[in-house]
C-alpha cells in the first residue's frame, strides 16, 4: 500500500465525452505525476504537478489537461476521447526522486 | 534520446531457479533508476532504486538490482524465485527533479515473468 488512492477504479466512455479522473496523493507529498499505459506496454508520461503547477509535460495533446488543488490531490482530464485513449492510467505522488503510484484507473472509450 | 530498453518480453523461470532481468538505458544527465512490479490488473510497486553510491542495490522480496555506467545497464536479479513472483516488472530512469530536469520517468515496455512450478 503506498497510500495513493484513484478513483474511480473502471470507466466506460463513448468516443467524443470527456472524463475526470482523481487521485489523492500520500500524505506530504507534494508533487504528482500522471501517466497512460496502454495495454501491453509500459506507462508513457502524461504530466506532471508541483505546488499546483504544471512542472513538465510528456507528447500528449492540449485535450489532456489536469489540476492540483492545494491539499496536493489532483485531477486528469480529458476531452474528446478517442478510442485510443482506452488505457490504464496511473497517478503517482512524491516528495523527492521516487514516484509511488497509485492502483490507477481503467478506462475504456467505445 | 531517453529511452529504455528491456530486451526480453517474457521469461519463464522454474520455482527455486535464479532469475535475471535485464535493462538498458539511454539518459544524457545523472540517470536515476527504478525497478517496479506490477500484478495483472494492478498499479505499480517500487521493488528498488539507483540514485548515486553503491552499485548493488537492495531491495523488496529479495531482489536485486546492479548498476553498470558502462554498459548502460541496470539488471534486476533474484537468486530463487517464488511462484509469487509471476509479474510484469518495468525498468525505469528519470532524472534529479531539483537538477534541472523535469523529474518524470521513461520506462521500458516490460518483461512477463512466468514462473513453473
Amino acid at each position: 500500500e503506498t497510500g495513493v488512492t484513484q478513483s474511480p477504479t473502471h470507466l466506460i466512455k463513448t468516443r467524443g465525452q470527456q472524463v475526470t479522473l482523481r487521485c489523492s496523493s500520500q500524505s506530504g507529498h507534494n508533487t504528482v505525476s500522471w501517466y497512460q499505459q496502454a495495454l501491453g506496454q509500459g506507462p508513457q508520461f502524461i504530466f506532471q504537478y508541483y505546488r499546483e503547477e504544471e512542472n513538465g509535460r510528456g507528447n500528449f495533446p492540449p485535450r489532456f489537461s489536469g489540476l492540483q488543488f492545494p491539499n496536493y490531490s489532483s485531477e486528469l482530464n480529458v476531452n474528446a476521447l478517442e478510442l485510443d485513449d482506452s488505457a490504464l492510467y496511473l497517478c503517482a505522488s512524491s516528495l523527492l526522486e521516487t514516484q509511488y503510484f497509485g492502483p490507477g484507473t481503467r478506462l475504456l472509450v467505445l | 534520446a531517453q529511452s529504455v530498453t528491456q530486451p526480453d518480453i517474457h521469461i519463464t523461470v522454474s520455482e527455486g531457479a535464479s532469475l535475471e532481468l535485464r535493462c538498458n538505458y539511454s539518459y544524457g544527465a545523472t540517470p536515476y533508476l527504478f525497478w517496479y512490479v506490477q500484478s495483472p490488473g494492478q498499479g505499480l510497486q517500487l521493488l528498488l532504486k539507483y540514485f548515486s553510491g553503491d552499485t548493488l542495490v537492495q531491495g523488496i522480496k529479495g531482489f536485486e538490482a546492479e548498476f553498470k555506467r558502462s554498459q548502460s545497464s541496470f539488471n534486476l536479479r533474484k537468486p530463487s524465485v517464488h511462484w509469487s513472483d509471476a509479474a510484469e516488472y518495468f525498468c525505469a530512469v528519470g532524472g534529479d527533479p531539483y537538477g534541472g530536469s523535469q523529474g518524470n520517468l521513461i520506462f521500458g515496455k516490460g518483461t512477463k515473468l512466468s514462473v513453473k512450478p
